[in-house]
């Protein structure tokens, strides 16, 4: 079985340019979660969808970051315009429905300089 | 606010001692911990799942406790190997009222070198 496939794995761009990041999560799971992971810490969730509706998109900087998963599979992450403080790793994750296990991608590991 | 603590952040032994790993949290209302293994630069590895209603998990070398009353989780990892070197990463996912399941709160981990 494939696990949660992410790209692209690295990104190096100027600040107040765009990004995005795209994630394929592992076929039938219907919940979908985008963290942001700053150097040693823990993962912070940014947003999670619960197939194509996003359900908690509290911590989600709406002024920059926008999200989407269309026909509830694949889902983009979005930044713009990115800011210094945004360099991180944006990890994405999905689960079978709510309360079970989650299995994370590999994650892409953003640099605004 | 539920908060996760991992104790201590770092940790190094010589292969083929036993050790543990510590994780707290702050409100017991949780559906279920997890633990993770994180090797640097790549994405997180899931090792354990413990449901509030279970005491342990056990998995190859590794087992897990939850005490769910005193917000209390163990990582126990038999006879290390230069292998296990990582960051492990204990998650719980809180109870929300009002709110049909949520995101996992990670502690910020411990990072775990087994010398040869």
């Amino acid at each position: 079985e494939a696990g949660v496939v992410q790209s692209p794995r690295y990104k190096i761009i100027e600040k107040k340019q765009p990004v995005a990041f795209w994630c394929n999560p592992i076929s039938g799971h219907n919940t979908l979660y985008w963290y942001r992971q700053n150097l040693g810490q823990g993962p912070e969730l940014l947003i999670r969808y619960e197939n194509e509706e996003a359900v908690d998109d509290s911590q989600l900087p709406k002024d920059r970051f926008s999200a989407e998963r269309l026909k509830g599979v694949d889902s983009t992450l979005k930044i713009q315009p990115a800011e210094l403080g945004d360099s991180a790793v944006y990890l994405c994750a999905s689960s079978l429905d709510n309360f079970y296990e989650q299995y994370f991608g590999p994650g892409t590991r953003l640099t605004v300089t | 606010k539920q908060e996760v603590t991992q104790i201590p952040a770092a940790l190094s032994v010589p292969e083929g001692e036993n050790l543990v790993l510590n994780c707290s949290f702050t409100d017991s209302a949780i559906y279920n911990l997890q633990w993770f293994r994180q090797d640097p630069g790549k994405g997180l590895t899931s090792l354990l799942l413990i449901q509030s209603s279970q005491r342990e998990q056990t998995s190859g070398r590794l087992n897990a406790s939850l005490d769910k009353s005193s917000g209390r989780s163990t990582l126990y990892i038999a006879a290390s190997q230069p292998g296990d070197s990582a960051t492990y990463l204990c998650a719980v996912s809180p109870v929300v009222a009002n709110q049909a399941g949520t995101a996992l709160i990670f502690g910020k981990g411990t990072t775990l070198s087994v010398s040869s």
